[in-house]
């Protein structure tokens, strides 16, 4: 079992789907993260997650919702996105929220194809 | 001036070169660096940290220049599977919690 999984690896949905991002970590980290990765962008923080509290949330669409049931566990739910939402979605866990980029761990990502 | 700002490269390189690229940061109050590095649709993977008196694992260097806001990553003798995206990420404190900021990497090419 790696440290952080994401499912599912890729998705194609339409504008009007719903759909979402599952990321779990097994790790014991206290701190999750959604990060955006769009073609020839860097990386994009969107929601940062710290004991299951949403501690940042950086002007993300309303069309993007996290959710996080536990300090494991982390998904992101996605409804009537645009074709410019098409990204890798990365999740990311660390011991704690702040600081110390070295002990995140990132998970495989979702690409995700908005058509 | 970008937060951090890399060269998009792509870098190509022949095998058992060396090569080094650079990343600028614009704020002065950035505390951590570290070296990134990301496989073609892979999640970008701790390559290095960057300390104030420079520090070399195996093959790889980096340094940092605090006067001139910019670190650096020297890859010695390279090899195929060292091709691949580095990001260069910066640590910069801000109230209650820090920013992260990543730059938009440098592609990097070995070539047989």
């Amino acid at each position: 079992e790696t440290g952080v999984t994401q499912t599912p690896r890729h998705l194609v949905m339409g504008m009007t789907n719903k759909k979402s991002l599952k990321c779990e970590q097994h790790l014991g980290h206290n701190a999750m993260y959604w990060y955006k990765q769009s073609a020839k962008k860097p990386l994009e923080l969107m929601f940062v997650y710290s004991l299951e509290e949403r501690v940042e949330n950086n002007s993300v669409p309303s069309r993007f919702s996290p959710e996080c049931p536990n300090s494991s566990h982390l998904f992101l739910h996605l409804h009537t996105l645009q074709p410019e939402d098409s990204a890798l979605y990365l999740c990311a866990s660390s011991q704690r929220a702040t600081g110390a980029i070295d002990g995140y761990t990132f998970g495989s990502g979702t690409r995700l194809t908005v058509v | 001036r970008k937060e951090v700002e890399q060269d998009p490269g792509p870098f190509n390189v022949p095998e058992g070169a060396t090569v080094a690229f650079n990343c600028t940061y614009s704020n002065s109050a950035s505390q951590s660096f570290f070296w990134y590095r990301q496989d073609c649709r892979k999640e970008p993977k701790l390559l290095m940290s960057v300390y104030s008196s420079g520090n070399e694992d195996g093959r790889f260097t980096a340094q940092l220049n605090r006067a001139s806001q910019y670190i650096s990553l020297l890859i010695r003798d390279s090899k195929l599977s060292d091709s691949a995206t580095y990001l260069c990420v910066v640590n910069i404190p801000s109230g209650r919690d820090d920013k992260i900021i990543f730059g938009k990497g440098t592609r990097l090419h070995i070539l047989p």
